[in-house]
């Protein structure tokens, strides 16, 4: 059974930094692309990064582009989100997600969120 | 950048009646790299549709998706009670992947 597990949310101040992790099981983590998916309360779903297989590969929205970088241990099973310089609108769950047939494909699994709150 | 915009932003109807959301796109989805996600609240979304008309695995089969282009349609053939919550669509054409706003089915 695939499964993803999302942790490291947490209150933050604004400015502040907060690296979230996925640690996945039940399949061959190092075979598929994976993204991380946010949402704001209340509001809808929001692709944020995503991450090739290999982790050769990296692609960002545009709100976060030079403060967050994504990455994955494939020797871990595991894939990462450092957010630095944070701000009130970065507020949301995050979710990772993964990519049944690579980086241009839709997500099939995803975790169960953990929620990142910027605030003073 | 694709933006996807869905309509009803909500839709009350009842169990057993007839849905159909629609999302279309600013500009053609490329091979109909169009899914549909269901998210009840404080859940995770959960994949209905993908290629814009192909159903995951498990998704019962009074879901249907179809259309190409710019325009797309989820329909539910019969609403169930658990069929009631928000439904997303998402285009994966590119390597990042926009969603539309959503769809919130309500009970009428």
């Amino acid at each position: 059974e695939v499964q993803l597990l999302e942790s490291g949310g947490a209150l933050v101040q604004p400015g502040g930094s907060l690296r979230l992790s996925c640690a996945a099981s039940g399949f061959t983590f190092n075979t598929y692309a994976m993204s991380w998916v946010r949402q704001a309360p209340g509001k809808g779903l929001e692709w944020v990064s995503g991450i090739s297989d290999s982790g050769g590969s990296t692609y960002y929205t545009d709100s976060v582009k030079g403060r967050f970088t994504i990455s994955r241990d494939n020797s871990k099973n595991t894939l990462y989100l450092q957010m630095n310089s944070l701000r009130a609108d970065d507020t949301a769950g995050y979710y990772c997600a993964r990519r049944l047939y690579g980086v241009y494909s839709f997500f099939d699994s995803w975790g169960q969120g953990t929620l990142v709150t910027v605030s003073s | 950048e694709i933006v996807l915009t869905q309509s009803p932003a909500t839709l009350s109807l009842s169990p057993g009646e007839r849905a159909t959301l629609s999302c279309g796109a600013s500009q053609s989805v490329s091979s109909n790299y169009l899914a549909w996600y269901q998210q009840k609240a404080g859940l995770a979304p959960r994949l209905l549709i993908y290629d814009a008309s192909s159903r995951a695995t498990g998704i019962p089969d009074r879901f249907s998706g179809s259309g190409s282009g710019t325009d797309f349609t989820l329909t539910i053939s019969r609403l169930e009670p658990e069929d009631f919550a928000v439904y997303y669509c998402q285009q994966y054409g590119s390597s990042t992947g926009t969603f539309g706003q959503g769809t919130k089915v309500e009970i009428k």
